[in-house]
């Protein structure tokens, strides 16, 4: 597709269980971020993708957090042992870094809504 | 931190300019300033983003000070769909993850 692509779409799931969520980023992107929406609240930067770098994993909330990238495209979060907190939309972008080292435009999925209950 | 200080909220009325007034004062002479929105239950929008001359696009405008401390995004005539949240970032070169503050929510009516 043209877009970024993530699934599931919704999610509900018990407390502790684990949970993946996928995105499909822009063919030929190279940056990948995840964050998180909580309701009625802001985007909450997770983690960040860029190239062959290491991540930047500053913004998981706790080691029940992960998320790897896969040769460079498809990227994975996986969340164990769920909490009730964990409860939000979980959002995809994806940009081309640009030659001039700018960051380009980041184009953001449907977001995975997860439930916890 | 997300280094910019953005009103909470604003009202324009449909058809007026909206300025999106932001404060980012520790800027740093590489940091380029970026625009996004986001429209109730939708991903973010990226706007416009700029590094010192005031830019023009499709969507809106920003006007970046002299010394870089503040910036205005304008939209020229405000429709109802531009009610959003609008976030304004700043962020140095490539490499580093683009983080969303709290943002301005903008009301536009009719």
């Amino acid at each position: 597709g043209a877009g970024v692509s993530q699934s599931p779409s919704n999610k509900v799931t018990e407390k502790g269980k684990d949970v993946e969520l996928r995105c499909d980023p822009i063919s030929g992107h190279t940056a990948l971020y995840w964050y998180r929406q909580s309701l009625g609240q802001g985007l909450e930067f997770l983690i960040y993708f860029q190239g062959n770098s290491a991540p930047d994993k500053s913004g998981l909330p706790s080691d029940r957090f992960s998320a790897e990238r896969t040769g460079g495209s498809v990227s994975t979060l996986t969340i164990q042992r769920t909490q009730q907190e964990d409860s939000a939309v979980y959002l995809c972008a994806s940009s081309l870094e640009e030659l001039a080292g700018v960051t380009g435009e980041l184009f953001f999925g449907e977001g995975s809504r997860l439930t916890v209950l | 931190d997300a280094k910019t200080t953005q009103p909470t909220s604003m009202d324009c009325a449909e058809g007026r300019a909206a300025n999106l007034p932001c404060n980012h004062s520790t800027i740093s002479g590489n940091e380029y300033v970026y625009w996004y929105r986001q429209i109730h239950s939708q991903g973010p929008q990226y706007i416009i983003h700029g590094l010192k001359n005031n830019e023009t696009n499709e969507m809106a405008s920003l006007i970046i000070t002299e010394d870089r401390k503040s910036s205005t995004l304008i939209l020229p005539h405000a429709t109802l769909r531009d009610t959003a949240v609008y976030y304004c970032i700043v962020l140095a070169q490539a490499g580093t993850a683009l983080i969303f503050g709290k943002g301005t929510t903008l009301s536009v009516s009719s």
